[in-house]
C-alpha cells in the first residue's frame, strides 16, 4: 500500500490556541486527501477534504492546506477546544479504487 | 451519526473460531469499504465492493474474506481466528467507486482469546 505518515505523534495545546497537523505522503499521483478526527472508541469522523487542483480549503476553524511540491499536507485548528481532543489522521486516496491509505495519526490533547 | 451502521459491536470469541461482521452502508452509497485499526498496525484498508462487485483488495488475509449482497449491505468473514486478529473493524461507505469520500461506522470491536 501506499505509505502516509506523520510527522509528529502527539501534540498539546492550550485552549483557545491554534493547532497544526502535518502530514507527508508518498504517492505523486494522489488527487485526492481527507483528514479524520477520531475519539476514543468512536470510527473516524470526516472533518475536511482537498483534491489536488487545490492548496487550501477553510472550512468551520479548520483549514486544510495541500503543497504537492513536496507531498505535504496540513491541518489547521483555530481556537482549538477541548472537544477537539482526538487523533486525527490524514489520508490519500491513491489506490486504483477508491481506498483511502492511512497515516499513523496524531494524538491531539488540548489544555484548558 | 454518519449513517453506516455495523453490528456487532462488541465481540469475543476464541481462537481457532469464525466470526462474522455486518455492515450497513449509508442510504444511496454502492461503496462498502472494510478496514482494520489495530495498536500497531493503525488503519489498514482490507477490501472494496461497488454494487456487489469487489473492487479493490488490499492487505486481506486469505482466511478473511468478504461480499456485499444485492441490497448492498457488506459482511466480513474471519475465520480460524488467532490472537493477532483482536482489533477494531471498520466499514465505510461512498457514493461512487472513486474520487468520493468515505464515511465510516462506529466499527465492530473482536477480541480473540
Amino acid at each position: 500500500g501506499e505509505s502516509v505518515g506523520l510527522h509528529l505523534p502527539t501534540l498539546s495545546v492550550q485552549e483557545g490556541d491554534n493547532s497544526i497537523i502535518n502530514c507527508a505522503y508518498s504517492n505523486s499521483a494522489s488527487d485526492y486527501f481527507i483528514w479524520y478526527k477520531q475519539e476514543s472508541g468512536k470510527g473516524p469522523q470526516f472533518i475536511i477534504d482537498i483534491r489536488s487542483n487545490m492548496d487550501k480549503r477553510q472550512g468551520q476553524r479548520v483549514t486544510v492546506l495541500l503543497n504537492k511540491t513536496v507531498k505535504h499536507l496540513s491541518l489547521q485548528i483555530a481556537a482549538t477546544q477541548p472537544g477537539d481532543s482526538a487523533v486525527y489522521f490524514c489520508a490519500e486516496n491513491g489506490g486504483t479504487g477508491n481506498q483511502f491509505y492511512f497515516g499513523t495519526g496524531t494524538s491531539l490533547t488540548v489544555i484548558p | 451519526d454518519s449513517g453506516v451502521t455495523q453490528t456487532p459491536k462488541h465481540l469475543i470469541t476464541a481462537t481457532g473460531q469464525r466470526v462474522t461482521l455486518r455492515c450497513s452502508p449509508r442510504s444511496g452509497d454502492l461503496s462498502v469499504y472494510w478496514y482494520q485499526q489495530s495498536l500497531d498496525q493503525g488503519l489498514q484498508f482490507l477490501i472494496q465492493y461497488y454494487n456487489g462487485e469487489e473492487r479493490a483488495k488490499g492487505n486481506i488475509l486469505e482466511r478473511f474474506s468478504a461480499q456485499q449482497f444485492p441490497d448492498l449491505h457488506s459482511e466480513l468473514n474471519l475465520s480460524s481466528l488467532e490472537l493477532g486478529d483482536s482489533a477494531l473493524y471498520f466499514c465505510a461507505s461512498s457514493v461512487g467507486s472513486t474520487g468520493n469520500t468515505i464515511y465510516f461506522g462506529e466499527g465492530s470491536w473482536l477480541t480473540v482469546v
